[in-house]
């Protein structure tokens, strides 16, 4: 069974410009979670979907987004890139939304270096 | 809102030692889920063990165990028999029910051979 894949793994982008990061989850999976991480403030709660909808959200402003398309795959994107945007996005999957399926399967994550 | 507190930033300890990671936390909850993941420095978190707050038990996953004190809210780990295949970054978290995960800063330790 193939993991949590992320793509890209490594990308470097000047200010202002901005990105999209690619998530696909482990088969089945239909949750899909992003966190940032950095070494300053760990790993914070960006976003969660779950069947093509938004469920949850963490306290990063508009610039930062996501969508979930059908088949589970999820995309995240940051406009207007900022220095503090550096850092490891990590994707983490899980069946659903019940208290039994909260375990979460993470990716590789991908690092993104803001110039 | 919920807080997860790992007071060691690094730890290290010999090959074959046995080493306990401190975790605490805040909440009013009385159901929660505990976890411990580990993230080895190919980045890919690892989950080590989960914990279910109304299970009086602690978990236990081959060398892995956690001391999970309710009252006190406390959740540490133990790791038996340490290998170099330990070194890793180890984060404690919370979740009420299917919520979000809420880590802790992390742990880093190194295991010497």
């Amino acid at each position: 069974k193939a993991g949590v894949t992320q793509t890209p793994r490594y990308l470097i982008k000047t200010r202002g410009q901005q990105v999209t990061l690619s998530c696909s989850p482990i088969s089945g999976h239909r949750s899909v979670s992003w966190y940032q991480q950095t070494p300053g403030q760990g790993l914070q709660f960006l976003f969660e979907y779950f069947s093509e909808t938004q469920r949850n959200k963490g306290n990063f402003p508009g610039r930062f987004s996501g969508r979930q398309f059908s088949n589970s795959r999820s995309e995240m994107n940051v406009s207007t890139l900022e220095l503090g945007d550096s850092a490891l996005y990590l994707c983490a999957s899980r069946t659903g939304l019940v208290s039994g399926a909260n375990v979460l399967t993470f990716g590789a994550g991908s690092r993104l270096t803001v110039l | 809102a919920q807080t997860v507190t790992q007071s060691q930033p690094e730890m290290s300890v010999q090959e074959a030692e046995t080493v306990t990671l401190s975790c605490t936390y805040d909440t009013s909850e009385s159901n929660y889920y505990l976890f411990w993941y580990k993230q080895p420095p190919s980045r890919q978190m690892i989950l080590v063990i989960r914990q279910e707050a109304y299970k009086q038990q602690n978990a236990t996953e081959n060398r892995f165990s956690v001391n999970f004190q309710k009252a006190a809210k406390s959740f540490s780990l133990k790791i038996s028999d340490s290998q170099l295949g330990d070194t890793a970054m180890y984060f404690c978290a919370f979740a009420r029910g299917a919520q979000k995960l809420v880590f802790g800063q992390g742990t880093r330790l190194t295991i010497n051979p």
